[in-house]
């Protein structure tokens, strides 16, 4: 299976600063055949479901705001909230769906500082 | 509206048997593969089952393998996921979640539903 580790577990960031979660794979999630990462970002809030964020590594989901942002490719990634808003509080998830089992990250909780 | 409802969970002994449910509107069902993904309580997603288009292509997770049964019913909408020999270790909030068109199982999870929740235990 593909191992997916997120990092940090947590982090608490100012209201309009920048917050950096990263994502790292056990292998490498680009198919080369369509030169794509396989790898996708999601956020949850308390009580609800996930929710996509990001897929193909940086390809932000329709509706989703331009603060949201993902690098990244092979087995290392990045999501970037640019300037954080309080509605980002949240668990956000990295998954890669280049192979079966569709694994997850661990989580990162975002809190306000 | 396009969303996915599922249903059907609920409070079981262990060994015990539950069928879920997952009503789907507002987009063409038959599309799409479908997945089943659960979180114990204060955890982590985990992938549990996925399921093809036309049902042609079906896996599980290593956890699940030969206790649960991922079907679907395209004429009515419906995807289901039969649970047996239920544990402990199997109580969650089960989602079902929407994947890519066609065949592929492989894809990103672009809808979920709200969950229902599974409790095992005497």
């Amino acid at each position: 299976d593909i191992v997916m580790t997120q990092s940090p577990d947590s982090l608490a960031v100012s209201l309009g600063e920048r917050a950096t979660i990263n994502c790292k794979s056990s292998q490498s999630v680009l198919y080369s055949s369509d030169n794509k990462n396989y790898l996708a970002w999601y956020r949850q809030k308390p009580g609800q479901p996930p929710k996509l964020l990001i897929y193909w590594a940086s390809t932000r989901e329709s509706g989703v705001p331009d603060r949201f942002s993902g690098s990244g490719s092979g087995t290392d990634f990045t999501l970037t909230i640019s300037s954080l808003q309080a509605e980002d509080v949240a668990v956000y998830y990295c998954q890669q769906y280049y192979r079966s089992p569709e694994t997850f990250g661990q989580g990162t909780k975002v809190e306000i500082k | 509206e396009v969303q996915l409802v599922e249903s059907g969970g609920g409070l079981v002994k262990p060994g015990g048997s539950l069928r879920l449910s997952c009503a789907a509107s507002g987009f063409i069902f038959s599309s799409y593969s479908m997945n089943w993904v659960r979180q114990a309580p204060g955890k982590g997603l985990e992938w549990v089952s996925s399921i093809s288009s036309g049902s042609s292509y079906i896996y599980y997770a290593d956890s699940v393998k030969g206790r649960f049964t991922v079907t679907r019913d395209n004429a009515k909408n419906s995807l289901y996921l039969q649970m047996s020999s239920l544990r402990a270790e199997d109580t969650a909030i089960y989602y079902c979640a929407r994947g890519g068109v066609g065949s592929t199982t492989l894809w990103y999870l672009d809808l979920w539903g709200r969950g229902t929740l599974v409790t095992v235990s005497s």
